[in-house]
């Protein structure tokens, strides 16, 4: 069964600072792996989707990329805000079907 | 486009009621999944519809949560009777194919917040 890890559990940095969030998965075997983001009440908002070609994927200051020899992905995002404070969940997909979500790295930028 | 819509946003019930929460999918999207999430965990996937098709369930616990999906558009879960382990936010999505179709093709409502006390 696949197992899905988030590391660190939360994170406080200053705005401005430059940050990675780490997961890593179990079974190398996956579909795609994809960022989330969450914030209080709301829903899941996808941020970036790497298919299990790709080694990397970017959007504006967001950047994953993906080991899947290694079971190993990081979300990197550069020049932080306080409006990037949220939980960052991360979801691999090893068929059609259903993603399998680690615990989320809850990050606080501090203005 | 409008998004995946959830009710209620909160509920509150005593152990043993039951409950029913409504998904209404993005319109044409014949995928539709319903998660659980425990507060400070990821979400968990308890069924996934094709249609009106369920395509995996094996996570749902049947003895007391069922779900439906009339006409392949909005869909219902229920939990009868709900015990205090029920409570968490409870997620519907949707997405045009299984493989999702587009760069983000998966969307997600916002959930309903479950107490059982």
């Amino acid at each position: 069964k696949q197992e899905v890890t988030q590391i660190p559990a939360a994170l406080s940095v200053p705005e401005g600072e430059n940050l990675v969030l780490n997961c890593s998965f179990t079974d190398s075997a996956i579909y795609n792996l994809q960022w989330f983001r969450q914030d209080p009440g709301k829903g899941l908002t996808s941020l970036l989707l790497i298919q299990s070609s790709q080694r990397e994927q970017t959007s504006g200051r967001l950047n994953a990329s993906l080991d899947k020899s290694s079971g190993r992905s990081t979300l990197y995002i550069a020049a932080s805000q306080p409006g990037d404070s949220a939980t960052y969940l991360c979801a691999v997909r090893p068929n059609f079907n259903k993603f399998y979500f680690g615990s989320g790295t809850k990050l606080n930028v501090k203005p | 486009e409008a998004g995946v819509a959830q009710s209620p946003r909160y509920k509150i019930i005593e152990k043993r009621q039951s409950v029913a929460f409504w998904c209404n999918p993005i319109s044409g999207h014949a995928t539709l999944y319903w998660y659980q999430q425990i507060l400070g965990q990821g979400p968990k996937l308890l069924i996934q519809f094709q249609n009106n098709g369920v395509v995996d369930d094996s996570q749902l616990p049947k003895d007391r949560f069922s779900a439906e999906r009339l006409k392949g558009v909005d869909s219902t879960l229920k939990i009868q009777p709900a015990k205090l382990e029920d409570s968490a936010v409870y997620l519907c999505a949707s997405s045009q194919s299984p493989t999702g179709g587009t760069r983000y093709g998966y969307t997600f409502g916002s959930g309903t917040r479950l107490t059982v006390v």
